[in-house]
């Protein structure tokens, strides 16, 4: 069985401040690794995945996410938060032997305060 | 927002009404999902379809009935649910391989 775990419910930074969102995860084989963002009253909006390749992958509105196999884990970042990147985050993971189906983590809420 | 439209936006019903989700995806894609988001759980994951064929059913209570008549509709169809079944169901699509879903902006489902 694929699952994820997002350690922090919440994260608070000031506008200008570095970002990290955790996500591990534990699946079967090769991962192939998400992160979505989701604001108020809308669906989730894909930022960036790993697929294969470049460990450090880079995805929408500046933000980026590091792959590490030895750490199962696959940490979204941001050098510098906007106010307008407070919402909630979720990683999600999918291993071969799934097919198509995404394990979502249970969201980080990003606070980020002027 | 993305090319997956889902209507309505916001559903309120009674426990002994039927009512229907509809999803539509005008992006091409293959695949076609369900899933559940409640205030207090992670995103679950409900049906999935690929090629209109169901290819995972999450051990969804059988009040929910889906329906994907072609890949670019699909359909919930809700019978006498219950007020815990209140959330926010989103629709997603995706193209075949490992690539990443596409998800409409959900309806918002209140069960009085």
């Amino acid at each position: 069985a694929q699952s994820v775990a997002q350690p922090e419910d919440q994260v608070k930074v000031a506008e200008g401040n570095p970002l990290t969102v955790k996500c591990t995860y534990s699946v079967s084989g090769n991962p192939y690794l998400f992160w979505y963002v989701q604001y108020p009253n809308r669906g989730l909006q894909f930022l960036l995945k790993y697929i294969t390749g470049d460990n450090l992958v880079k995805g929408s509105y500046g933000f980026e996410a590091e792959f590490n196999k030895s750490q199962t884990s696959f940490h979204l970042k941001k050098p510098s938060a906007l106010v307008s990147d407070s919402a909630l985050y979720f990683c999600a993971v999918r291993g071969g032997a799934a097919g198509n189906k995404l394990t979502f983590g249970g969201g980080t809420r990003v606070l980020v305060k002027p | 927002e993305t090319g997956v439209t889902q209507t309505p936006r916001h559903l309120v019903m009674g426990m002994t009404n039927k009512k229907s989700l509809k999803c539509e995806q005008h992006l091409g894609h293959n695949a076609m999902y369900w899933y559940k988001q409640s205030a207090k759980k992670p995103l679950e994951l409900m049906f999935v379809y690929n090629f209109k064929e169901q290819t995972e059913n999450n051990s969804v209570p059988s009040r929910f009935s889906p329906e994907c008549p072609n890949s670019s509709h699909l359909f919930l169809h809700l019978h006498t649910l219950q007020p815990e079944d209140s959330a926010l169901y989103l629709c997603a699509s995706s193209p075949q391989g490992f690539n990443e879903q596409f998800f409409g902006p959900g309806t918002r489902l209140t069960v009085l």
